[in-house]
């Protein structure tokens, strides 16, 4: 079965700051990546995703993130947060035959202004 | 609008009764799933369905049953609730394959007491 682990539960930062959020799955053939975000009270959206190609994808609001085959990872970055970017955030692993989302288990990010 | 719409948005149910959260989306999407979130444990899927007649369990699918009569509707009924069903409960849809990402409704948050 995959699985897939957010070792960050929840970061504070201050306005400007730069955002890494760790995602790791487990699954040895072909995925599908995604980050989603949900902010208070709203459902989850689609931030970006990951099919195959450039290993570093681009999604809205300027977040990216970076697929690691090697080290199972697809981390979510930001080089500068703001204040609206306070939500919950889930990375998911879909499989090949795309019947089954796997989610993490969200990291709560706040950020101070 | 086109999206997934949820209904009830909040329900308040005592132990042992039965409701059906109701699921609609006017896509034309052949996948549909059901998901509840909690605290700490991201978002866990209950049943999916691949396209009408068509459903299958997932992670969590005891004290819920689902249907797909229609390929716009998928309800996901509580046949005697429990206080563990305490929840948000998500319907997602996704056109063809889930690797294209899900589109998500706007949950309901259920209460057993």
């Amino acid at each position: 079965a995959q699985s897939v682990s957010q070792h960050n539960h929840h970061v504070i930062l201050s306005e400007a700051a730069s955002l890494e959020l760790g995602c790791n799955y487990s699954y040895g053939g072909t995925v599908n990546l995604f980050w989603y975000v949900q902010y208070p009270g709203q459902h989850l959206q689609l931030l970006l995703k990951y099919f195959s190609g450039d290993p570093l994808v681009k999604g809205i609001k300027g977040f990216e993130a970076e697929f690691i085959k090697s080290k199972f990872s697809f981390n979510l970055r930001k080089p500068s947060v703001q204040w609206s970017d306070t939500a919950e955030y889930f990375c998911a692993v879909i499989s090949e035959t795309g019947n089954q989302f796997y989610f993490g288990t969200g990291t709560s990010l706040t950020v101070i202004p | 609008n086109a999206g997934v719409t949820q209904t009830p948005k909040f329900q308040v149910l005592k132990t042992g009764q039965s409701m059906t959260l109701q699921c609609a989306q006017d896509m034309n999407h052949e996948y549909m799933s059901w998901y509840r979130q909690d605290p700490g444990m991201g978002l866990r899927l209950i049943h999916y369905s691949v396209g009408a007649g068509i459903t299958d369990q997932g992670e969590v699918p005891n004290g819920y049953n689902v249907s797909r009569s229609t390929t716009e509707d998928f309800p996901l009924r509580l046949l005697s609730a429990a206080p563990s069903q305490t929840s948000v409960y998500f319907c997602a849809s996704s056109y063809g394959s889930g690797a294209n990402g899900y589109t998500f409704g706007s949950g309901t948050r259920l209460t057993v007491v």
